[in-house]
């Protein structure tokens, strides 16, 4: 079957506007999760859902970031009034259950801010 | 929040030999440890994983190992090829639900 896709995988954006970046998980999948990675650096945990419910949200780095998965399948990552030091590459992983095992990673999105 | 120190960051071995990097811990509540191989441009993808109530686990030339005691899980190729080379991340996942830390990353250089 599909595994993870994420959309846009590249996205360009002029500091102060708003990004909006789509994870489409494995179907049935029930934990969902985004990372922001840096050039060079690991994935940085954002937030994790379970189902529609977002149960960790301390990794967002400011207010400016927001995620959904309101029906617990698509999730959305919201990056409001961007800021250069929001440039990375965001990527989007899912797993089957809610504790402990394999997480299938999307092909990211390169955010970049000018 | 939990740290994971990962050791070497750069690692070059000739083509045949072994490499083995290591990550170490603090919290005693981790339960599952897996390894990602990351190749340039390219997403994580799983390369072998270990439970918490397991010491060592091997796939044909990958092994992992793991030291509850000491708080530090290695991996270790065995007859390296240059399709090794890429970046190699450790992570764990701890407390009740799935919050996942990743070490920084071992760059792997395979020389022919």
């Amino acid at each position: 079957g599909a595994g993870v896709s994420q959309s846009p995988r590249y996205k360009v954006a002029k500091r102060g506007q708003d990004v909006a970046l789509r994870c489409d998980p494995i179907s049935g999948h029930v934990s969902l999760f985004w990372y922001q990675q840096a050039l060079g650096q690991g994935p940085e945990f954002l937030t994790y859902f379970q189902n529609e419910a977002q149960l960790d949200k301390s990794g967002l780095p400011s207010d400016r970031f927001f995620a959904e998965r309101p029906e617990g399948s698509v999730s959305t990552l919201k990056i409001q009034r961007t800021q250069q030091e929001d440039s990375a590459v965001y990527l989007c992983a899912s797993s089957l259950e809610a504790t402990g095992n394999e997480q299938f990673f999307g092909p990211g999105t390169r955010l970049t801010v000018l | 929040g939990e740290n994971v120190e990962q050791h070497p960051s750069t690692l070059s071995v000739q083509e045949g030999d072994s490499a083995v990097i290591k990550c170490t811990y603090s919290d005693s509540a981790s339960n599952y440890f897996p390894w990602y191989k990351q190749e340039l441009g390219k997403r994580p993808q799983l390369i072998i994983d270990i439970r918490s109530n397991v010491g060592e686990k091997k796939d044909q030339r990958i092994a992992v190992t793991l030291n509850k005691t000491a708080k530090h899980f290695s991996l270790h190729i065995t007859e390296t090829q240059p399709e090794d080379s890429a970046v190699y991340f450790c992570a764990l996942h701890s407390g009740g639900y799935q919050k996942v830390t990743f070490g920084t990353g071992t760059k792997l250089q395979v020389i022919p």
